[in-house]
C-alpha cells in the first residue's frame, strides 16, 4: 500500500512551453502532497506544500507564479512548469501523506519515483 | 540554519561487507532524523528513524543507525551488504510537527561482487 506515482517520468520540451506534472497517490487519500526539486548530486529542496482544495504554501525563494500547484482531488496534485526556461530543468518529485495519518507526522510522507525535466 | 550534511558521495563496498554511511546534521531544535533510500525509477522508501528513546534503531532490510547527540550524527550501518542494496541513501531531519524534511545530498550505494 501507499503508493504514489508521477506523470511523466521524464520530459523534454522547448524553452518558452509549459509543462505539467501529475502526482498521484494511488491505493490512499492524501489531504498533503509536497513537491521537491531535486538537482544533481544536491539535496532534496521542498518546494511548495499543497493541501486538497486551498492554495499551495510555497517555500521562500520559489516563485508561486512560475511553478503552478493544484490539488484538487485527495488524489491527485499537479504540478505546473510555466514557461520553462532551461534553468528549471531538474528532477521534481512529490510525496504525499495520507489522511487518516497523525496530523503533523513528519514520517508519513510517500514519495513518488520523481520526473525528468530537460528544457532546452 | 538546518542542513544535513553526508559527506560521501560515492561507497562501494564488496557484496558482503560491512556498511557505514555518514550523516552529520545541524537543527536548532530537538532533531527527528530519518534514512530514505531511493532505487533507480522508485519512490524514497523510508528505511528507519529516530525520534527519542534508544538512541540505536532498527529499520528494515537489515539496516541500523544509531543517533549521536555529542557528534550530531545519525549514521546508518549494515553487518553485511547484498547486491541488492545498491541505490542512493539520503539522511532527513524534520520537526516533530510540521512537514518540512530538511535532506542531505544523497550517497550513492555501490556493490561489488
Amino acid at each position: 500500500g501507499a503508493v504514489v506515482s508521477q506523470h511523466p517520468s521524464r520530459v523534454i520540451c522547448k524553452s518558452g512551453t509549459s509543462v505539467k506534472i501529475e502526482c498521484r497517490s494511488l491505493d490512499f487519500q492524501a489531504t498533503t502532497m509536497f513537491w521537491y526539486r531535486q538537482f544533481p548530486k544536491q539535496s532534496l529542496m521542498l518546494m511548495a506544500t499543497s493541501n486538497e482544495g486551498s492554495k499551495a504554501t510555497y517555500e521562500q525563494g520559489v516563485e508561486k507564479d512560475k511553478f503552478l500547484i493544484n490539488h484538487a482531488s485527495l488524489t491527485l496534485s499537479t504540478l505546473t512548469v510555466t514557461s520553462a526556461h532551461p534553468e528549471d530543468s531538474s528532477f521534481y518529485i512529490c510525496s504525499a501523506r495520507g489522511a487518516g495519518d497523525y496530523i503533523s507526522s513528519t514520517d508519513t510522507q510517500y514519495f513518488g519515483p520523481g520526473t525528468r525535466l530537460t528544457v532546452l | 540554519a538546518q542542513s544535513v550534511t553526508q559527506p560521501d558521495i560515492h561507497i562501494t563496498v564488496s557484496e558482503g561487507a560491512s556498511l557505514e554511511l555518514r550523516c552529520n546534521y545541524s537543527y536548532g531544535a530537538t532533531p527527528y532524523l530519518f534514512w530514505y533510500v531511493q532505487s533507480p525509477g522508485q519512490g524514497l522508501q523510508l528505511l528507519l528513524k529516530y525520534f527519542s528513546g534508544d538512541t540505536l534503531v532498527q529499520g528494515i532490510k537489515g539496516f541500523e543507525a544509531e543517533f549521536k547527540r555529542s557528534q550530531s550524527s545519525f549514521n546508518l550501518r549494515k553487518p553485511s551488504v547484498h547486491w541488492s542494496d545498491a541505490a542512493e541513501y539520503f539522511c532527513a531531519v524534520g520537526p516533530k510537527y510540521g512537514n518540512k524534511l530538511v535532506f542531505g545530498a544523497g550517497t550513492i550505494l555501490r556493490v561489488k561482487s
